[in-house]
């Protein structure tokens, strides 16, 4: 899978918008655009994927360059909950690859100022 | 519903001893994967199991490493004779894979912290 490359710890204050970028300058056509996030002494969770267009769900927004070399995480209001190590992680969707790994760097460690 | 489990939540072993990890994987998953942390640092791929397909092995770190799948449900990770370096938290995932499609959520257990001494 190609590289990704995240600052490694971002902070923020509660209920402002945080914003954690992701750069992946080799992303090639076929990879997704994962962001998984685990909370102090859990497993990872799932937050956002996407390909090419902006996705927004419940947890956050996904907004993606148009060149795909980058792309950010994007947190409305950020609440003490929030407070986790973020991944940014591509993954290959052609099928016959190993497509079902996800390969996890080391993220961005969060902190929420209250 | 019920998440992945896996147990023990702790294990404390000495140099040398075997130890057996279990995860439960959510029912109806039909992919569970493996992967280890150790401390301050990503997660590691250590092996993949999907259906009846042999597993991808190919992120085990030794032959001292083993897992199996039993009925395609619960999964067993044997360490034999562990290593200091074998210390790090075993994190188990399972997730559907729906045919034809590169989405592919993992959904996560909490974890086996592993400690050798």
């Amino acid at each position: 899978d190609a590289k990704t490359t995240q600052p490694n710890s971002m902070e923020s204050n509660e209920e402002e918008p945080v914003h954690l970028p992701c750069n992946h300058s080799t992303i090639s056509g076929t990879d997704y655009i994962h962001w998984y996030r685990q909370l102090p002494s859990q497993g990872p969770e799932y937050v956002i994927h996407g390909l090419t267009s902006n996705v927004n769900n419940r947890m956050a927004s996904l907004a993606i360059a148009e060149d795909r070399k980058s792309s950010t995480l994007i947190l409305h209001r950020a609440t003490l909950r929030d407070a986790a190590v973020y991944y940014c992680i591509l993954r290959d969707v052609n099928s016959g690859g190993s497509n079902y790994k996800l390969t996890f760097g080391k993220g961005t460690l969060l902190t929420v100022n209250p | 519903g019920a998440g992945v489990s896996q147990s023990p939540s702790n294990k404390v072993t000495e140099k040398g001893k075997d130890v057996e990890l279990r995860c439960d994987p959510i029912s109806g998953h039909t992919a569970l994967y493996w992967y280890r942390q150790s401390l301050g640092q990503g997660l590691e791929f250590l092996i993949y199991f999907q259906g009846n397909s042999a597993p991808d092995k190919s992120g085990l770190p030794s032959d001292r490493f083993s897992a199996e799948r039993t009925g395609g449900s619960v999964s067993t990770l044997t360490i034999q004779r562990t290593q200091q370096e074998d210390s790090a938290v075993y994190l188990c995932a399972s997730s559907i894979l729906p045919p034809g499609a590169g989405y592919n959520e993992q959904f996560f257990g909490p974890g086996t912290r592993l400690t050798v001494l």
